[in-house]
């Protein structure tokens, strides 16, 4: 059973430009969030989507946007990329009917702006 | 506003002692508060939960307590090892319960 997948692992970009973030869920589960990792600092919520609207967000700019796809995949777009935007963007699935709201985390994909 | 403190960037034991880290929150009333584990350049994995009615969990050398009042969980390794290494998270659940807020995290060191 293959866990959370994230691609690509790691990306390099310059400043201005537009980056995507791909992820595909842990077999059975419906619901996708997203979170960006500075170093040194916690995860912080970005959004999260379930039955491909985005349910919650936290408090990022509109530049960061998201979707989900009817198998569950999820993508995060980010446009007119900041240096501030270097971090470690996680995505963490998980089940609605679940009692624990346990995440389960891909091993990230680190982005680098120029 | 909300706010998730960890007691301490970082914490050195040596190893076969108990290694106790702190979380404390203000301005939440959550209905329970889980535990990360995170490797350099991994993404974290779960280790306990504990629901705001329960005082203390427990799984194998790892425990976990939550006091509502105090607004605190600490979470206690026992018998450490320097496997045990590692930044340890802990989250609470915003709303609809899918939603958590993580703390800054700890890294722990284990010295042999």
């Amino acid at each position: 059973d293959a866990g959370v997948t994230q691609s690509p692992t790691h990306l390099i970009k310059t400043r201005g430009q537009q980056v995507t973030l791909r992820c595909s869920p842990k077999s059975g589960h419906d619901t996708v969030s997203w979170y960006q990792q500075a170093l040194g600092q916690g995860p912080q919520f970005i959004f999260q989507y379930y039955e491909e609207e985005e349910r919650q967000r936290g408090n990022f700019p509109d530049r960061f946007s998201g979707h989900q796809f009817p198998n569950y995949s999820s993508e995060l777009n980010v446009n007119a990329l900041l240096l501030g935007d270097s971090a470690l963007y996680l995505c963490a699935s998980s089940w609605t009917g679940g009692r624990t709201g346990e995440l389960f985390f891909g091993e990230g994909s680190r982005l680098t702006v120029l | 506003s909300q706010k998730i403190e960890q007691n301490s960037e970082a914490l050195n034991i040596q190893e076969g002692k108990t290694a106790t880290l702190t979380c404390n929150y203000t301005n939440y009333s959550p209905a329970y508060l889980q535990w990360y584990r995170q490797d350099p350049g991994r993404g974290p994995v779960f280790l306990l939960l504990i629901r705001e009615n329960e005082k203390e969990k427990r799984k194998e050398r790892l425990k976990v307590t939550f006091d509502t009042t105090l607004k605190q969980s600490l979470f206690h390794i026992t018998a450490s090892q320097p496997a045990d290494s590692a930044t340890y998270l802990c989250a609470l659940d915003g709303n609809y319960g899918q939603n958590f807020v993580f703390g800054p995290g700890t890294r722990l060191s284990v010295l042999p």
